[in-house]
């Protein structure tokens, strides 16, 4: 079974501070995706990642992939409330199934 | 609007009764999934579809069936519910065209007595 571990598992900033946010599994994904959901709602997709190094950047996100696509970070440069949330990572295999790690949560304070 | 519905969002039932969670989406996407979500293990898939006919398990399907008749509609039913079945369940559409970036409906809290 392939798992996903990400990490820290909570969160509390300061707004304005910048915060890195880790995914790592030992399995190698098709492409590795990145979620953020609010109370009672459906995750929302942020971004995709698919080849080894790749770096992508969202206004302050940035989301990098491994080399080996086996791990992958997400940065938010001067965290604003806004950002509040629960952050997921997942790995996917061309189709065939999806991994979620169990999340960070987010919390920024003004 | 494209969109992810499901139905009910809020189900209440007790040990046993047969219930049907709806789900559909109108973005003519050939990949349909059903996810569970418990705290502290993240989102677990139950079953995905990547087409009309063609379901598979994914990585916690017992107790649950679906079908796949209609391109939009994906039912999740649980024959006989059980207490540990007590979730938040997200059904979740994908083209597949874009490494199967997925959209997800607002979610079914559901409580097993």
């Amino acid at each position: 079974t392939q798992l996903l571990e990400q990490s820290p598992q909570f969160l509390s900033i300061q707004e304005g501070e910048n915060l890195t946010v880790y995914c790592n599994s030992s399995s190698v994904f098709s492409s590795l995706q990145w979620y953020r959901q609010e109370p009672g709602e459906g995750p929302v997709l942020l971004v995709t990642v698919v080849t080894g190094g790749e770096v992508k950047k969202l206004k302050r996100l940035t989301f990098q992939f491994g080399d080996a696509r086996k791990d992958s970070s997400l940065h938010i440069t001067a965290a604003q409330p806004g950002d509040t949330g629960l952050y997921l990572c997942a790995g996917e295999n061309y189709g065939q199934n999806f991994v979620f790690g169990p999340g960070t949560r987010l919390s920024v304070l003004p | 609007e494209a969109q992810v519905t499901q139905n009910p969002r809020y189900l209440i039932t007790v040990t046993g009764k047969k219930l049907t969670v709806t789900c559909s989406q109108n973005m003519n996407h050939e990949y349909m999934s059903w996810y569970r979500q418990d705290p502290g293990l993240g989102l677990r898939q139950i079953y995905y579809s990547m087409n009309v006919e063609v379901t598979d398990k994914g990585d916690v399907p017992e107790g649950y069936k679906v079908s796949r008749k209609e391109k939009r509609n994906f039912p999740l039913i649980l024959e006989s519910p059980s207490p540990n079945q007590t979730s938040l369940y997200f059904c979740a559409s994908s083209s597949g065209l874009v490494n199967y970036e997925q959209f997800f409906g607002p979610g079914t809290r559901l409580t097993v007595l």
